[in-house]
């Protein structure tokens, strides 16, 4: 199984600031790669694919790079709504299909 | 617009038996594979299951694996999940999701969730 592994844990900033959370592959994923949302009490929500390409509707602030183990999700000037869990998610070698443990985001 | 909407959580005892079922809407479902992921609360996302557009090509997570099984309808649109011999770590919610990409038998990322439907197993 590939292990993923996001830091921080929890990430404060005010709005504004730019935010970088990190997402580590325990094995090579390519750039199979993907970014979610959760809000409070909401379903996860597909922000980046592909580990750089935005899906429908995302805002531009919103940002993601990297490759093979290492990826990076950057907001790049945090919105008060940008208050959320985020999730990253390999799919490259599955199943299964895994999640990292999330990032909170504290605003 | 894309609808996922999941029914059939309950609360029930160990070993009990439940079946989640999705409706999708908004898209040709018969195309596209589709996952259930499951939460536990306050808890990361577990990816559960999937299945091909045609039902052929079926995966499951090892915690789940010979417990639960997945299937869906084409012509109601709609995706199951059986789950036998349920434990109190199988106590969750359930999320019906859509596969992002259209490929047969190679599989991506979820580009939509249903808003999910919760399962408590306790004695």
């Amino acid at each position: 199984e590939n292990l993923m592994t996001q830091s921080p844990a929890i990430l404060s900033a005010f709005p504004g600031e730019r935010a970088t959370l990190s997402c580590r592959a325990s094995h090579s994923v390519g750039t199979d790669l993907a970014w979610y949302q959760q809000k409070p009490g909401q379903a996860p929500r597909l922000l980046i694919y592909d580990a750089s390409s935005r899906a429908t509707g995302v805002p531009g602030r919103f940002s993601g790079s990297g490759s093979g183990t290492e990826f990076t999700l950057t907001i790049s000037s945090l919105q008060s709504e940008d208050l959320a869990v985020y999730y990253c998610q390999q799919y490259h070698n599955w199943p299964p299909y895994s999640f990292g443990q999330g990032t909170k985001m504290e605003i | 617009e894309v609808q996922l909407v999941e029914s059939g959580g309950a609360v029930l005892q160990p070993g009990g038996s439940l079946r989640l079922s999705c409706a999708a809407s908004g898209f040709t479902f018969e195309k596209y594979a589709m996952h259930w992921v499951r939460q536990s609360p306050g808890k990361g996302l577990e990816w559960v299951s999937l299945i091909s557009w045609d039902g052929r090509s079926i995966y499951y997570a090892d915690s789940v694996k010979g417990r639960f099984t997945i299937s869906r309808d084409n012509s109601k649109n709609s995706l199951y999940l059986q789950m036998n011999n349920l434990r109190p770590e199988d106590t969750a919610f359930y999320y019906c999701a859509k596969e992002g990409r259209l490929d047969d038998y190679q599989f991506y990322y979820i580009d939509v969730w249903g808003k999910g439907t919760a399962v408590a197993v306790s004695s």
